[in-house]
C-alpha cells in the first residue's frame, strides 16, 4: 500500500538534544498527523495539522504542515529517555466517508541517558 | 471508559487454520477501523465503519479476511486460512464524526502464523 518516505529511519542522540525528523509524500493531503508507538502498543497521537503552513506545539514537541502541503516535519527540543520510541507521521484527506490514514515506515528514536 | 480494547493481545496459529480477533471501540465512537502492521512498517490501512456499515475496505482486505461490526458496536475481524504472511500486529482504531484527536487506537493483537 502507499506510504509516506519518513526520515532518518533511527537515530540516536544525547539526553537534552534537539530532534528533528520529516515526511513526505508524492500526494497532497489536507491533514498531518504525528503519532508515537512504544513497544507492543498502539500508535498516540501528539500533534494535528489542518491547515498549510500551520505550526502547531504540544509542550517540548513542534511540528509544521508544510506549504506544498506534500510535507510535514516534527522537533522535539530538549529530549529525555521517556521520549525513546517509534514515530510515525500520517497523512490523511478527511471528509464525508473517508477516514482513513496512510503513515510512514518511522522514525525510531533512542536516546542516551 | 478504558479506551479501543483489543482481544486477544497474541495468537499463535497453525497455517491453513481460522482466526478471528475482536475489538470494542470507545462507547460513544460511531467510526471503526482496522489496520495491519508488519515489522519495520507503519500500520497501514484495512476497512473502516460507520456505525454498522462497511464504507471503504483496502485492496489489502484479500478474499481470506472478512470483518463485521454488527449493531454498529464491536467489531470481529476473521483470516481465514491464515497464511505466514499474515504475521503482523492488526490494530483497531474509532473516533467520532470529526476530530482527530479522538482518533484513538487499541493496542493490538499480535498474530503469529507457523
Amino acid at each position: 500500500g502507499q506510504q509516506l518516505n519518513q526520515s532518518p529511519q533511527s537515530m540516536f542522540i544525547q539526553e537534552g538534544e534537539d530532534v528533528s525528523m520529516n515526511c513526505t509524500s508524492s500526494s497532497i493531503f489536507n491533514t498531518w498527523l504525528w503519532y508515537k508507538q512504544d513497544p507492543g502498543e498502539g500508535p498516540v497521537l501528539l500533534i494535528a495539522l489542518y491547515k498549510a503552513g500551520e505550526l502547531t506545539s504540544n509542550g517540548r514537541l513542534t511540528a509544521q504542515f508544510g506549504i506544498t502541503r506534500k510535507d510535514s516535519f516534527l522537533n522535539i527540543s530538549a529530549s529525555i529517555p521517556s521520549d525513546v520510541g517509534i514515530y510515525f507521521c500520517a497523512g490523511a484527506n478527511y471528509g464525508g466517508s473517508q477516514g482513513n490514514l496512510i503513515f510512514g515506515k518511522g522514525t525510531k528514536l533512542s536516546v542516551k541517558p | 471508559d478504558t479506551g479501543v480494547s483489543q482481544n486477544p493481545r497474541h495468537k499463535i496459529t497453525k497455517r491453513g487454520q481460522n482466526v478471528t480477533f475482536r475489538c470494542d471501540p470507545i462507547s460513544e465512537h460511531n467510526r471503526l477501523y482496522w489496520y495491519r502492521q508488519t515489522l519495520g512498517q507503519g500500520p497501514e490501512f484495512l476497512t473502516y465503519f460507520q456505525n454498522e456499515a462497511q464504507l471503504e475496505k483496502s485492496r489489502l482486505l484479500s478474499d481470506r479476511f472478512s470483518a463485521e461490526r454488527p449493531k454498529g458496536s464491536f467489531s470481529t475481524l476473521e483470516i481465514q486460512r491464515t497464511e505466514q504472511g499474515d504475521s503482523a500486529m492488526y490494530l483497531c482504531a474509532s473516533s467520532l464524526d470529526m476530530g482527530w484527536y479522538g482518533y484513538t487506537f487499541g493496542s493490538g493483537t499480535r498474530l503469529t502464523v507457523v
